[in-house]
């Protein structure tokens, strides 16, 4: 199984560039790399998802080396209100995939002060 | 669009009692899932269903955890008796599997379950 691997936790300050680093060196072929946020009492939300090189959305941008053994989740400019859990989440995300392989990592604690 | 829909939000029980957690998904989402979180953890897939099918149980601890999803919609997953350490957070996802690319899901805000 692909076992994840984050920092506990980070800290920043507003307006600075976080990179938020997942190892997963046992990634399967056919594997995805999602990253999710969690405040406290709600559950996860989707944040940017990518199987290889690199990805970017209106939140985040995700970079994924050739050999697929780790992803990094870059957010520009954090605020306070991206004091959050973020997680890595590796399995086979399509359609029919072996779900029962979907491994959440243990997240990262991002602490964002003014 | 309404997101996933989870209730109770809080539950609080006696071990050996049994509990009921039921999820509506995001409609037209054809694909469930439910998760458990432990404190500090990450989410652990239990099940997950294609339309009223379960796909993947393998991780539903079968002696004691049940799950049902009937019409391909609503879900819910029981837990008869409940010990200690069930107590976690219970999350339901859902997502449109349509065979294109790869999915994304989307969680209720969870159950918190107290087993006394």
């Amino acid at each position: 199984l692909a076992k994840t691997t984050q920092p506990v936790s980070m800290d920043s300050y507003e307006g600075q560039e976080v990179n938020i680093t997942c190892s997963h060196n046992n990634i399967a072929t056919n594997d995805y790399i999602t990253w999710y946020q969690q405040f406290p009492s709600q559950g996860p939300r989707f944040i940017i998802q990518g199987y290889k090189t690199k990805v970017t959305n209106e939140v985040a941008s995700l970079f994924i080396p050739a050999d697929r053994k780790s992803s990094t989740l870059s957010l520009p400019r954090v605020s306070l209100s991206d004091t959050a859990v973020y997680y890595c989440l590796v399995g086979d995300m399509r359609y029919g995939g072996a779900t029962n392989k979907l491994i959440f990592g243990t997240g990262t604690l991002l602490a964002v002060q003014p | 669009e309404a997101g996933v829909v989870q209730s109770p939000r809080y539950k609080i029980i006696e071990k050996k009692q049994p509990v009921a957690f039921w999820c509506n998904p995001i409609s037209g989402h054809n694909t469930l899932y439910w998760y458990l979180q432990n404190l500090g953890q990450g989410p652990e897939l239990l099940i997950r269903y294609e339309n009223e099918e379960a796909v993947d149980d393998s991780q539903l601890p079968k002696d004691r955890f049940s799950a049902e999803r009937l019409k391909g919609v609503d879900s819910t997953l029981k837990i008869q008796p409940a010990e200690l350490g069930d107590s976690a957070v219970y999350l339901c996802a859902s997502s449109d599997r349509t065979g294109v690319g790869a999915d994304t899901q989307y969680f209720g805000p969870g159950t918190r379950l107290t087993v006394l």
